[in-house]
């Protein structure tokens, strides 16, 4: 059965610190993972990796994808109070057909 | 500022009875997603169309649920009869392009409850 798993499930950092948010997946016909941030709303769009070892980086945002070990990881740097949130993880299996993960709940306190 | 629409945003109903959820995509996107979050399952496909047409409502109860674009400025998500069960925020999304998915815009969400 196709599955997206994500760790930890919670995250409680403090301003400035750094977090590393993991995304591991089985699926059958992999075509791209992509990372949302919800807040209390819609989730909005991060990333989306389909190479391996292909970093994408927006601010203090970034991400990579590991193909062969099947798992991406999301990083935040010099996190802020506005980056609480919960991350997603999708991963599209064919074509138009998204697996979300459950999230990870990150909150930045001041 | 362009951004998918739904309507209505929350809604409370009885066992039994229809629910409609509606969502205009944006403007010129080709591409249409359903989605049901919860609590335990998280984000779920329930079905997708492109060019208006269905791909795939696979991940949609097909006894109860129904999913339509009756033309490009609409779609919408029918619940009949609704359970309990059904209890969830449902997302719209649309998107751009060949594949559509660095694109896809989520709607605002409907939150429903079914009592």
């Amino acid at each position: 059965e196709d599955k997206v798993v994500q760790s930890p499930l919670s995250l409680v950092v403090h301003e400035g610190d750094t977090v590393t948010l993991n995304c591991s997946y089985e699926v059958t016909n992999f075509r791209s993972l992509l990372w949302y941030k919800q807040e209390k709303k819609a989730p909005t769009f991060l990333f989306m990796l389909t190479s391996s070892g292909i970093e994408k980086k927006s601010g203090r945002l970034s991400s990579i994808l590991d193909k062969k070990e099947l798992f991406s990881i999301l990083n935040i740097t010099a996190t802020q109070t506005g980056d609480s949130a919960v991350y997603l993880c999708a991963v599209e299996r064919g074509t138009y057909k998204y697996i979300f993960g459950t999230g990870t709940r990150l909150k930045v306190l001041a | 500022d362009a951004r998918v629409t739904q309507t209505p945003r929350d809604k409370v109903t009885e066992m039994g009875q229809e629910v409609t959820m509606r969502c205009q995509p944006i403007l010129g996107h080709n591409t249409v997603f359903w989605y049901r979050q919860t609590m335990m399952q998280g984000l779920e496909l329930l079905a997708y169309f492109r060019n208006r047409a269905p791909l795939d409502d696979s991940g949609m109860p097909k006894d109860r649920f129904s999913a339509e674009m009756p033309d490009a400025t609409l779609a919408t998500l029918k619940i009949q009869p609704s359970e309990p069960r059904d209890s969830a925020v449902y997302f719209c999304a649309s998107g751009l392009g060949t594949g559509g998915r660095e694109t896809q815009y989520f709607g605002p969400g409907t939150r429903l409850l079914v009592l």
